[in-house]
Order: structure tokens, then C-alpha cells, then sequence
């Protein structure tokens, strides 16, 4: 089946630092991805719309200037956190869908979790 | 908007027992509603759907699940846990079939 990497796993990093966290589909093309974040004990929160080749859609709500997004390719999109703050410590996961059509199934990827000290 | 409430942040069950997840949505108007397993490090795996077609829904791995708009209600259902469902599972809505609003989802082990 398809598999949705990201990459890191874990990131632990000072308050005031940029945190890049990416999403890979490994075997087939994505036009479209979706961030979420989660918090502990908390549904999982939609934060925005990566489209390849164009701007990102954000939830209303979500910063754009500080959660940077970047669909370059058909395989990757990126995720900047950028100033990180404790705040912004959680668990994000990002999901894809294959190129030319939206499919009934999103593929997730395993989530990358946060830490800002 | 659209959203879902799972009743139980944690579930235990007996192997063999029947497992039953509670979700419940809010939508104005017909949803698409979904239920997701994810395994400790990993993705979360699409388990079954509901599109207005049956209103019964069988998944994969034995589950299944019956919307009720009567009761607004998407329960999920296995008739004999295995070892292997020990998972975190949740419950989500949408109005156009990829856009997502999750409930918190539910913890569930399973008791040798």
C-alpha cells in the first residue's frame, strides 16, 4: 500500500529556533497534503491544505507566517515551524493523496513530535 | 461545521470480547464519516467508511460500524477482540471526503 514518510521522528529543540519537518510519499505522487497537529489527549487538528506548486490554504486561525509550508514537488512537502515556542510543542502529522485525483483514502504519515524547550 | 464526540478516552476489553467504539457527529448536512486505526509509530490506517451508500459498513481486519442518523451515531464494532486491535482509534467527519475533523480518539488494550 502507499506509505507517507516524515522525517524527523523527534525534534527537540531551544525556543526562538526554526524547526523544519518534512513529508515524503514513498511510492506515489501527491498534488495534495494536509498538516495536522494534535495536542495530548487531543483530536487531531487540521492546520492547512498544501497544494503542489502553490500557495498553502491555512485554517482559519493558524499562522502562515509562522507555520511555513512549501509543496516543491509531487513527493515532498515541508512544514517550517518558524520561532518555535513552547507552545508550539505537539505532535504533527501530515497526510497525502495520490496526483490526478483526490481518492477516498488519505495515507498518514507516523507524525513528528515536538519539543520546544 | 462538522464534528465528532468519542464517548471513552480509553477502552478494555477481553480477547475474544466484544469491542465497541462510541462516536457520535454533529453535521448540517449528510457527512462522510470514517473510522482510523493507528498502531504506536505509525500512520493512521484507514479502517472503513461511510459515504450514504449501506448504512452498515464493513472494514478491514473484522470491524465494522452502522450509521444512525436517528442517533447521530457512527459506532464502531468487532464481535471478538484479537491481541492485535490494541491501537488507538479515531472517529472523523467530513463534508467533501478529504477534509477531516477528528474526534479525540480512544485508547484500546486488550486483556489476555
Amino acid at each position: 500500500g502507499a506509505v507517507v514518510s516524515q522525517h524527523p521522528s523527534w525534534v527537540i529543540c531551544k525556543s526562538g529556533t526554526s524547526v523544519k519537518i518534512e513529508c515524503r510519499s514513498l511510492d506515489f505522487q501527491a498534488t495534495t497534503m494536509f498538516w495536522y497537529r494534535q495536542f495530548p489527549k487531543q483530536s487531531l487538528m487540521l492546520m492547512a491544505t498544501s497544494n503542489e506548486g502553490s500557495k498553502a490554504t491555512y485554517e482559519q486561525g493558524v499562522e502562515k507566517d509562522k507555520f511555513l509550508i512549501n509543496h516543491a514537488s509531487l513527493t515532498l512537502s515541508t512544514l517550517t515551524v518558524t520561532s518555535a515556542h513552547p507552545e508550539d510543542s505537539s505532535f504533527y502529522i501530515c497526510s497525502a493523496f495520490e496526483a490526478g485525483q483526490l481518492k477516498e483514502t488519505q495515507y498518514f504519515g507516523p507524525g513528528t513530535r515536538l519539543l520546544v524547550l | 461545521a462538522q464534528s465528532v464526540t468519542q464517548l471513552g478516552s480509553h477502552v478494555s476489553v477481553s480477547e475474544g470480547a466484544l469491542v465497541l467504539l462510541r462516536c457520535n457527529y454533529s453535521s448540517s448536512v449528510p457527512p462522510y464519516l470514517f473510522w482510523y486505526v493507528q498502531y504506536p509509530n505509525q500512520g493512521l490506517q484507514l479502517l472503513l467508511k461511510y459515504t450514504s451508500a449501506a448504512t452498515l459498513v464493513k472494514g478491514i481486519n473484522g470491524f465494522e460500524a452502522e450509521f444512525k442518523k436517528s442517533e447521530t451515531s457512527f459506532h464502531l464494532t468487532k464481535p471478538s477482540a484479537h491481541m492485535s486491535d490494541a491501537a488507538e482509534y479515531f472517529c472523523a467527519v467530513s463534508l467533501n471526503d478529504y477534509k477531516l475533523s477528528f474526534g479525540a480518539g480512544t485508547t484500546v488494550t486488550v486483556r489476555a
